[in-house]
């Protein structure tokens, strides 16, 4: 059975740009949930997608956005990247069936994004 | 909006003894799913005990077991004969009965440490 898959591990951007994140999720798993995490803090929730829609988002404003394949992987967009959006960006994938609600989800390993 | 707190920024156990993780937490739902997570140097979220709201029983896995008070609103983990591969940070998350997506709302995390 193979993990879910996150690339590149670390990257390093400027202000300003654009950067594209990649998640593989794990075999048999159908939906995709994005998180950051600043140092020191717990995750927060920025979207997830099921069926390659979105079907629910967090506090992040518009220039975060996402994409879900057909094979289930995923992809997170940030634009115009600012110095605060520095942080640990986790992608997680689950098995949306019967009694999904108390199912676990299943982490990568991340990917450390610097905003200089 | 639902909330976690974790009051205990760091803990240090000795090796092979027993310690407890605390996590409080507010909301008005009756149908939610609380969760311990581990995340080691690794970066890797890794699920430690699930427990559901509607379930009275404790949920125990293996070392570890969780103290759930829901009219207390708390749910506390229990390591017992800690190891060394325990050291991590701790993170206690709430998940809504009610949401439409995988949204865990996380605490700020506890970072365990196990002296040998």
């Amino acid at each position: 059975e193979t993990g879910v898959t996150q690339s590149p591990t670390h990257l390093i951007k400027t202000r300003g740009q654009q950067v594209t994140l990649r998640c593989s999720s794990q075999s048999g798993h159908n939906t995709v949930s994005w998180y950051q995490q600043a140092l020191g803090q717990g995750p927060q929730f920025i979207f997830q997608y099921y069926r390659e829609e979105e079907n629910g988002r967090g506090n992040f404003p518009p220039r975060f956005s996402g994409l879900q394949f057909p094979n289930y992987s995923s992809e997170l967009n940030v634009n115009a990247l600012e110095l605060d959006d520095s942080a640990l960006y986790l992608c997680a994938s689950s098995a949306r069936t019967g009694g999904w609600q108390g199912s676990p989800l299943h982490f990568g390993n991340g990917t450390r994004l610097t905003v200089t | 909006a639902q909330t976690v707190t974790q009051s205990q920024p760091e803990m240090s156990v000795q090796e092979a003894e027993t310690v407890t993780l605390s996590c409080t937490y507010d909301t008005s739902e009756s149908d939610y799913y609380l969760f311990w997570y581990k995340q080691p140097p690794s970066r890797q979220m890794i699920l430690v005990i699930r427990q559901e709201a509607y379930k009275q029983q404790n949920a125990t896995e293996n070392r570890f077991s969780v103290n759930f008070q829901k009219a207390a609103k708390s749910f506390s983990l229990k390591i017992s004969d800690s190891q060394l591969g325990d050291a991590a940070m701790y993170f206690c998350a709430y998940r809504s009965g009610l949401d439409s997506n995988y949204q865990l709302i996380w605490g700020a995390g506890t970072k365990l440490i196990i002296k040998p």
